[in-house]
């Protein structure tokens, strides 16, 4: 099985700052790459697949890129309601598993 | 819209069974799977399965092999996730998503349903 492995696992951070969360795999996934955001007592909802490619509806602030091993999540400029946990899934081969996830918290 | 309703909380005894439902609308059922991921509390996602709806194929991550059996009704749009053998370790918030999918980008859950709580307690 694949393990993802994001870091931090929780990061404290102030509106308007620059944030990036990483996510490594256990091996190569090309690019089959997907990000999350999770809300407390939401079910999650995903602002990136494709390791890049931004989800219809996502605020342009949030960026992802990376392949093979090694990927980021960018949100350039925070704001408010970005606040939330956050997690990468690889979707290369089943099982389709997930980073332990981040923890973004206000400063 | 694409929308996924789950069926509502559950409570449970060690050594039973739930069966949780997921209603899918807004999109042709049968084209997309629909995977099963819990949470439990506190904790992250954890992914434990995949169905076809088209043809019935269903995957299972091996913690599950054996206990979980995800099955579909295509007349009423519906998708079924049975767990068995419950134990507290299986409390959690139960998510199904339906998984969209390209060639290019590999495939990623959306939307989700809403969430059905199971707790399994004496």
């Amino acid at each position: 099985d694949i393990q993802m492995t994001q870091s931090p696992s929780s990061l404290s951070a102030c509106a308007g700052d620059r944030v990036i969360i990483t996510c490594r795999a256990s091996q190569s996934i090309s690019t089959y790459l997907n990000w999350y955001q999770q809300k407390p007592g939401k079910a999650p909802k995903v602002l990136i697949y494709g390791a890049s490619s931004l989800q219809s509806g996502v605020p342009s602030r949030f960026s992802g890129g990376g392949s093979g091993t090694d990927f980021t999540l960018t949100i350039s400029s925070l704001q408010p309601e970005d606040f939330a946990t956050y997690y990468c899934q690889q979707s290369y081969t089943t099982p389709y598993s997930f980073g332990q996830g981040t923890n973004l918290e206000i400063k | 819209q694409v929308q996924l309703v789950q069926s509502g909380a559950e409570v449970k005894k060690p050594g039973a069974s739930v069966k949780v439902s997921c209603k899918a609308s807004g999109y042709t059922f049968t084209t997309y799977d629909v995977n099963w991921v819990r949470q439990a509390t506190g904790q992250g996602l954890e992914w434990m399965g995949w169905m076809n709806p088209n043809s019935g194929n269903t995957g299972y991550a091996q913690k599950f092999q054996g206990r979980v059996t995800m099955t579909r009704n295509t007349s009423i749009t519906t998708a079924y996730m049975e767990l068995s053998s419950l134990t507290s370790e299986d409390t959690a918030v139960y998510y199904c998503a339906r998984a969209y999918s390209s060639g290019w980008y590999g495939n990623w859950l959306d939307p989700w349903g809403q969430g059905t709580l199971v707790t399994v307690s004496s």
